[in-house]
């Protein structure tokens, strides 16, 4: 099983549509990451939490909403999808890193979603 | 390179041959970089980073430079194997006292490996 599972794994939708993305990991990391990629972009940070009552905003935050479920769980509302929101979302883990370490993460497989 | 356009930057590289990805930063402040490599279907993974104060580090057939005189990082890739064919991103983590760190990541370069 992978330490990181997101579904769907793809979605198509339209217009106006609410939508959630939801994310679990058995990693027992604290922090929670989702990213967004599109072609030639990167990776993008939507909205991250540090713990389950800890919930921050990304560098593109607007038209997304999260939820901390519990440690385990994180997920990501649209709530009125729009077109240009059509991406590659990736859920990712983190611990608090080796003292004097780099915060690396841990991805998802991926969620692709289309916005009709 | 890095490319902010809607193209990755493709490498071509024969089988055995070593790779070079190139990677440029823009923080002065970043303490750490880190290299992703994210195959075909799947999310980025992690294959080595580099702390600011060193200007290399080797792992299982990668090696890292850091220039930090220029803010040029680049992945050296040894006998390049068909399974390193992926898009390889670089990303530089900034760490911040109170409030964790952030990471940015370039845009990408996309290595093919010919037979």
């Amino acid at each position: 099983d992978a330490d990181v599972t997101q579904t769907p794994r793809n979605r198509i939708t339209k217009t106006g549509k609410r939508i959630m993305l939801e994310c679990s990991q058995t990693k027992g990391h604290d922090r929670m990451y989702w990213y967004r990629q599109d072609p030639g972009l990167g990776l993008r940070l939507i909205y991250y939490s540090f713990d389950v009552k800890d919930i921050n905003k990304g560098e593109i935050s607007d038209g997304y909403s999260v939820s901390r479920q519990a440690q385990a769980k994180f997920s990501l509302s649209l709530e009125s999808a729009i077109p240009n929101q059509t991406a590659l979302y990736f859920c990712a883990t983190s611990d608090l890193g080796r003292p004097g370490g780099a915060n690396v993460l841990t991805f998802g497989a991926g969620s692709r979603l289309t916005v009709l | 390179g890095e490319s902010v356009g809607l193209h990755l930057p493709t490498l071509s590289v024969q089988e055995g041959d070593n790779s070079i990805i190139n990677c440029a930063y823009s923080n002065s402040a970043s303490d750490y970089f880190i290299w992703y490599k994210q195959e075909s279907g799947k999310g980025p993974q992690f294959i080595i980073d580099i702390r600011s104060n060193m200007d290399k580090r080797q792992g299982q057939r990668v090696t890292v430079l850091l220039n930090k005189t220029v803010k040029h990082l680049s992945l050296q890739i040894a006998a390049t194997q068909p399974g390193d064919s992926a898009v390889y991103f670089c990303a530089e983590n900034v760490s911040f006292k109170a409030a964790g760190n952030k990471l940015t990541f370039g845009g990408g370069t996309r290595v093919l490996v010919k037979p």
